[in-house]
C-alpha cells in the first residue's frame, strides 16, 4: 500500500492565481481530512470527509474548497491564492472513526508571492 | 474553544537522557488523547494513544504518556533518549464534536549523540 499520497510536493503560486493540491489514499478510509501547518502554530483542520460526498468546514476552511466524489480521493481547492496561505498542506485519512489512527501524507509545501 | 497548550517549544537532551514533555487540553468530558510524532524528511505518525482503561499508555519505540484526569495533562516521557529521537512531537485532542482532532504547537526535540 502507498497510504496516502499527495501531489505537488512544492508549488509556488502568485497571489491570485489558484491551485489544486490532490490527495489520494489506498487503504479504503471513509474519514479524511485537510491540515495546514504554519510553524510554531501546529496543525489546523481547514476540511474534512466522512465518505464520498460529505465533506464540513474545520477550523480554518476560508479560501479553500474541498469535493469528495470517491473514497479515494479527496482534493483541496485554492480559488484565489493569498499569501496568507503559505504554508505546508498535509492530507490525512482513518478508517472509521475519529478515534482511529490518522495516517498522514508527505505534504505539499506552497508559497504564494 | 477547545484547545491543547504544549509547554515546550524546544528541548534540548544529551543522549541517554530522560524526557518529558507537557501536554494540557481544555476540555473536561470524556477525552481521546495523541501523540503524533515527525521525523525530519518524514510523515507524522502516531506515537500512542489513549481512549479510556489504563492511564498510562505505552506507544512505540519505548514511549509512554500518562493521562491524569484532574490535571487535565496527558505528558510524554521516555526514560533513556537516542540521537533517532530527534524530531516535532504533538499533542492532539479528539474535538467534542468527535469530528476532527485538535493539535498542540508541537515540540521540537533536538538530541545530541
Amino acid at each position: 500500500n502507498a497510504g496516502v499520497t499527495q501531489t505537488p510536493k512544492f508549488r509556488i503560486l502568485k497571489i491570485g492565481q489558484s491551485m489544486t493540491l490532490q490527495c489520494t489514499q489506498d487503504m479504503n478510509h471513509n474519514y479524511m481530512y485537510w491540515y495546514r501547518q504554519d510553524p510554531g502554530m501546529g496543525l489546523k483542520l481547514i476540511y474534512y470527509s466522512v465518505g464520498a460526498g460529505i465533506t464540513d468546514k474545520g477550523e480554518v476552511p476560508n479560501g479553500y474548497n474541498v469535493s469528495r466524489s470517491t473514497t479515494e480521493d479527496f482534493p483541496l481547492r485554492l480559488e484565489l491564492a493569498a499569501p496568507s496561505q503559505t504554508s505546508v498542506y498535509f492530507c490525512a485519512s482513518s478508517s472509521e472513526r475519529i478515534t482511529d489512527t490518522q495516517y498522514f501524507g508527505p505534504g505539499t509545501r506552497l508559497t504564494v508571492l | 474553544a477547545q484547545s491543547v497548550s504544549q509547554h515546550n517549544h524546544h528541548v534540548i537532551l544529551s543522549e541517554a537522557a530522560s524526557l518529558e514533555l507537557g501536554c494540557n487540553y481544555s476540555y473536561g468530558g470524556t477525552v481521546n488523547l495523541f501523540w503524533y510524532v515527525q521525523y525530519p524528511g518524514q510523515h507524522l505518525q502516531l506515537l500512542l494513544k489513549y481512549f479510556s482503561g489504563d492511564p498510562l499508555v505505552k506507544g512505540i519505540k519505548g514511549f509512554e504518556a500518562e493521562f491524569i484526569k484532574s490535571k487535565f495533562s496527558f505528558n510524554l516521557r521516555k526514560p533513556s533518549v537516542q540521537w533517532s529521537d530527534t524530531a516535532e512531537y504533538f499533542c492532539a485532542v479528539k474535538n467534542q464534536a468527535g469530528t476532527a482532532l485538535i493539535f498542540g504547537k508541537g515540540t521540537t526535540l533536538s538530541v545530541s549523540s
